[in-house]
């Protein structure tokens, strides 16, 4: 059973463009999402996070948003550049009960920007 | 600086071996977390380390066992290695217990053969 969901395996878009990555999960109880961002043959990189209790966080090209009521996120990269190809996993976790703080994926999206 | 540091990066191995991955966390990280990456496949949690004790468990059989040291570096072990076994294992690093962004390590491809 998947609890974090990206239904969208590939995305591709001209460059300049915005790029909308979307994820959608299940579980309540996750309250802190994170966007990573992996090239081959490197592990997952860090790119942005958001807490349930806000609904945007912005940082430079790159914008979450959080519908809380959907259970669903989106990645908006503008303008989209050539290096920002890879795949985007989204991922969720939930602060309650001490130290539960272990990530859950979806099963990423790879995004082609073209020049 | 340094981020996190696995080794090896790639490993083959015959089924019904044992295996041992290691990984350094990043400097100032002292919780440490494992994960597979199956192809095609979003990373799947296998446990988490704080305090040289496994803090959490993933859906994992008990062949998948870890340990962490008192420098923070840390170690997975799986035991009766079986195919599906077959994937990248990642390490991720944190700060303390709170919720912060893990960063994460480039792997360690195992192939069970």
């Amino acid at each position: 059973d998947q609890q974090v969901k990206q239904n969208s395996p590939s995305l591709s878009v001209q460059e300049g463009r915005i790029s909308i990555l979307n994820c959608d999960y299940t579980n309540s109880m996750f309250d802190y999402f994170l966007w990573y961002k992996k090239y081959p043959a490197e592990g997952p990189t860090f790119l942005i996070s958001i807490s349930s209790i806000k609904d945007k966080n912005e940082d430079g090209r790159f914008t979450v948003f959080l519908n809380k009521s959907a259970k669903h996120l989106s990645l908006h990269i503008v303008p989209s550049q050539p290096g920002d190809s890879a795949v985007y996993f989204c991922a969720a976790s939930g602060s309650s009960g001490g130290s539960n703080y272990k990530l859950t994926f979806g099963k990423g999206t790879l995004l082609t920007v073209n020049p | 600086d340094a981020g996190v540091t696995q080794s090896p990066t790639h490993l083959i191995k015959t089924r019904g071996q044992q295996v041992t991955l290691r990984c350094s966390p990043k400097s100032g990280h002292d919780t440490v977390s494992w994960y597979q990456q199956a192809l095609g496949q979003g990373p799947q949690f296998i446990f988490q380390y704080y305090e040289e004790e496994e803090r959490q468990r993933g859906n994992f059989p008990d062949r998948f066992s870890g340990h962490q040291f008192p420098n923070y570096s840390s170690e997975l072990n799986v035991n009766a290695l079986l195919l599906g076994d077959s994937a990248l294992y990642l390490c991720a690093s944190r700060p303390g217990t709170g919720n912060y962004g893990y960063t994460f390590g480039s792997g360690t491809r195992l192939t069970v053969v």
